[in-house]
């Protein structure tokens, strides 16, 4: 059965400072993997996907994330954070096609002025 | 497109009443989840359909929850009877299984508070 792990539950950088956050993988197959952000009192919404069309995948809001399947990472990276980047982000992965969606713990990013 | 539509947003129900969450999942979507979050146990996949047939209900807590999906654009989870342990944000997601998969697309949740 395919898993996510997200280390680190809190993360806080100071604005206009790289964000980093840390999504491993495990999978028997190459996976769909899923970047999604939650702002309080919302759902869900989708940041970027993986499905092997390129390892480095560029997502909205200037995210973006690279599939390393040595590392079996996928991690989130934005150069330079951004006030309105404050909320948490949650890994996901699956094996097929509309499958079911494994999610990680969610980290929830922190920015401070 | 309006998106997922869940309701009601809110829902305050005291101990032992029956509880219906609603969703209208995308059009042409062919896919529905049911999720719970809450703090200590974080997202939980409940029941999912495909085509409007319950796939997976390995999550549903126990015989308290129940989930229907009668057409292709409405989905019920009901609650009966409820428990302050209950008490969570649930989504709905919806999801077309094509090429170009795009994971899925949340509701905004409705916040549960059985007292």
């Amino acid at each position: 059965a395919q898993s996510v792990t997200q280390l680190g539950s809190h993360v806080s950088v100071s604005e206009g400072a790289l964000v980093l956050l840390r999504c491993n993988y495990s999978s028997s197959v190459p996976p769909y993997l899923f970047w999604y952000v939650q702002y309080p009192n919302q759902g869900l919404q989708l940041l970027l996907k993986y499905t092997s069309a390129a390892t480095l995948v560029k997502g909205i809001n200037g995210f973006e994330a690279e599939f390393k399947k040595s590392e079996t990472s996928f991690h989130l990276t934005k150069p330079s954070a951004h006030m309105s980047d404050a909320a948490e982000y949650f890994c996901a992965v699956s094996r097929e096609t509309a499958s079911k969606l494994t999610f990680g713990t969610g980290t929830r990013l922190q920015v401070t002025l | 497109d309006a998106g997922v539509i869940q309701s009601p947003r809110h829902e305050v129900t005291e101990m032992g009443q029956e509880v219906t969450l609603r969703c209208k999942p995308i059009s042409g979507h062919n896919s529905l989840f049911w999720y719970r979050q809450t703090m200590m146990r974080g997202l939980e996949l409940l029941i999912y359909f495909n085509n409007n047939v319950p796939i997976d209900d390995s999550g549903m807590p126990e015989d308290r929850f129940s989930a229907k999906m009668p057409n292709a654009s409405f989905s019920t989870l009901k609650i009966q009877p409820s428990e302050p342990r209950d008490s969570a944000v649930y989504f709905c997601a919806s999801s077309l299984a094509d090429r170009g998969w795009n994971g899925y697309t949340f509701g905004s949740g409705t916040r549960l508070t059985v007292v």
